[in-house]
């Protein structure tokens, strides 16, 4: 049973640019987080989607976008990279368990460097 | 939301019981309590859950009183594998769960 899957596993940025950040969720999990994680920092919640909705937004600016596939998989945009947007960007796939409660698994992380 | 506050970091030797608290005075009526572990470079792994009172599972123990305004995750005979960062969170739900993480317990398990 495949768990989280994230890619790519690192990527280096010029300030300015666009990146596309890939997540596949854990087999038979219906909804999708994505975190960032700044070095010796807690996660810091950027979005979720179900039904390839965006559900819940943290506080993260516009550029900042997302966007779930049928097969929920999903997807984590970040356009005008900032240098300050250089850290470890998670996934993590749940279920959709309507306010009950919440076990979500996270995968490996991607770390995106912005030069 | 409710926001979780836990000591910065604790020391350890091996064999012994280890207790995070964790305070979250402002949990609401439907929160539960989750307790995730982080190693470097890693993303964070569920260790357990909890609504009240007590739960137990093969890798720890939450204890919450009935007031539910803070829980304790023991750790029973640590071992040096064990030195990571431990988060508690509660989960908010409104039409969707924004779970927000705090700064973490380092714990460092020595020899």
């Amino acid at each position: 049973d495949a768990g989280v899957t994230q890619s790519p596993t690192h990527l280096i940025k010029t300030r300015g640019q666009q990146v596309t950040l890939r997540c596949s969720p854990k087999s038979g999990h219906d909804t999708v987080s994505w975190y960032q994680q700044a070095l010796g920092q807690g996660p810091q919640f950027i979005f979720q989607y179900y039904e390839e909705e965006e559900r819940q937004r943290g506080n993260f600016p516009d550029r900042f976008s997302g966007h779930q596939f049928p097969n929920y998989s999903s997807e984590l945009n970040v356009n005008a990279l900032l240098l300050g947007d250089s850290a470890l960007y998670l996934c993590a796939s749940s279920l959709w368990s309507g306010g009950s409660s919440y076990e979500q698994y996270f995968g490996p992380g991607t770390r995106l460097t912005v030069t | 939301l409710a926001k979780t506050t836990q000591p910065i970091s604790m020391d350890s030797y091996e064999g012994q019981e280890v207790n995070i608290t964790c305070s979250h005075n402002n949990i609401a009526t439907n929160d539960y309590i989750t307790w995730y572990q982080q190693f470097p470079s890693q993303g964070p792994r569920f260790i357990i859950q909890g609504y009240k009172t007590k739960v137990t599972n093969e890798v720890a123990s939450l204890f919450i009183p009935a007031d539910r305004k803070s829980s304790t995750l023991s750790l029973p005979r640590v071992s040096l594998s064990d030195t990571a960062v431990y988060y508690c969170l509660v989960g908010e739900w409104s039409g969707g769960f924004k779970t927000i993480f705090g700064a973490g317990t380092r714990l460092f398990v020595k020899a």
